[in-house]
């Protein structure tokens, strides 16, 4: 199983509601990440989870709250979102979060993403 | 000067071309490189992982230039599927973690 599942993939909500995605990797990797992408921009950097602990967080609002039940899944919670929050959401994995040349322990396996839109 | 640079294009080739991309980078400290590709509203894929003495994987070979700070991807025999936009993935933010270009837009025409 090679493969990092997230859902849902689309998302609409209000600006008030109260959502989640969840991503799922079974690849036993043991770093998994958060990136927003808008349109025609390179994914950036949200947050990175190394062996379930938060290991970076890109100073994101706090409007987003994510969380590492366990080491094969990652969720996002999303709060009182603004319409420009509306993005691909990519969830990432690789077997570690070691950033040498060398290992290949950093290569990234994407998930699919999940497209979200905030009214 | 921007942590990693591409030409964003886009290069528009017809098939059977052989077209090349250059990234720069300017974290001298980098020490993992790649070209990663990314279909339209799909996500990126890895393409190659590059390596100091170059490699070559198919039509596709990736060299790096760690002296002047750049990468280079060169596509031969271009095919229709080679349409995308291609990421160049480099390692050296404050905390080491990955930081991609902005991404060259190929599109290769019959």
């Amino acid at each position: 199983d090679t493969e990092v599942t997230q859902t849902p993939k689309h998302l609409v909500m209000g600006m008030t509601n109260k959502k989640s995605l969840k991503c799922e990797q079974h690849m036993g990797h043991r770093a998994m990440y958060w990136y927003k992408q808008k349109a025609k921009k390179p994914p950036e950097l949200m947050f990175v989870y190394s062996y379930e602990k938060l290991s970076i967080n890109e100073s994101v609002p706090s409007r987003f709250s994510p969380e590492c039940p366990n080491s094969s899944l990652l969720n996002l919670h999303l709060h009182a979102l603004q319409p420009e929050d509306s993005a691909l959401y990519l969830c990432a994995s690789s077997p570690d979060q070691i950033w040498d040349g060398h290992s290949g322990a950093n290569v990234l396996t994407f998930g699919a993403g999940s497209r979200l839109t905030v009214l | 000067r921007k942590e990693v640079e591409q030409d964003p294009g886009p290069f528009n080739v017809p098939e059977g071309a052989t077209v090349a991309f250059n990234c720069t980078y300017s974290n001298s400290a980098s020490q993992s490189f790649f070209w990663y590709r990314q279909d339209c509203r799909k996500e990126p894929k890895l393409l190659m992982s590059v390596y100091s003495s170059g490699n070559e994987d198919g039509r596709f070979t990736a060299q790096l230039n760690r002296a002047s700070q750049y990468i280079s991807l060169l596509i031969r025999d271009s095919k229709l599927s080679d349409s995308a936009t291609y990421l160049c993935v480099v390692n050296g933010g404050s905390q080491g973690n990955l930081i991609f270009g902005k991404g060259t837009k190929l599109s290769v025409k019959p």
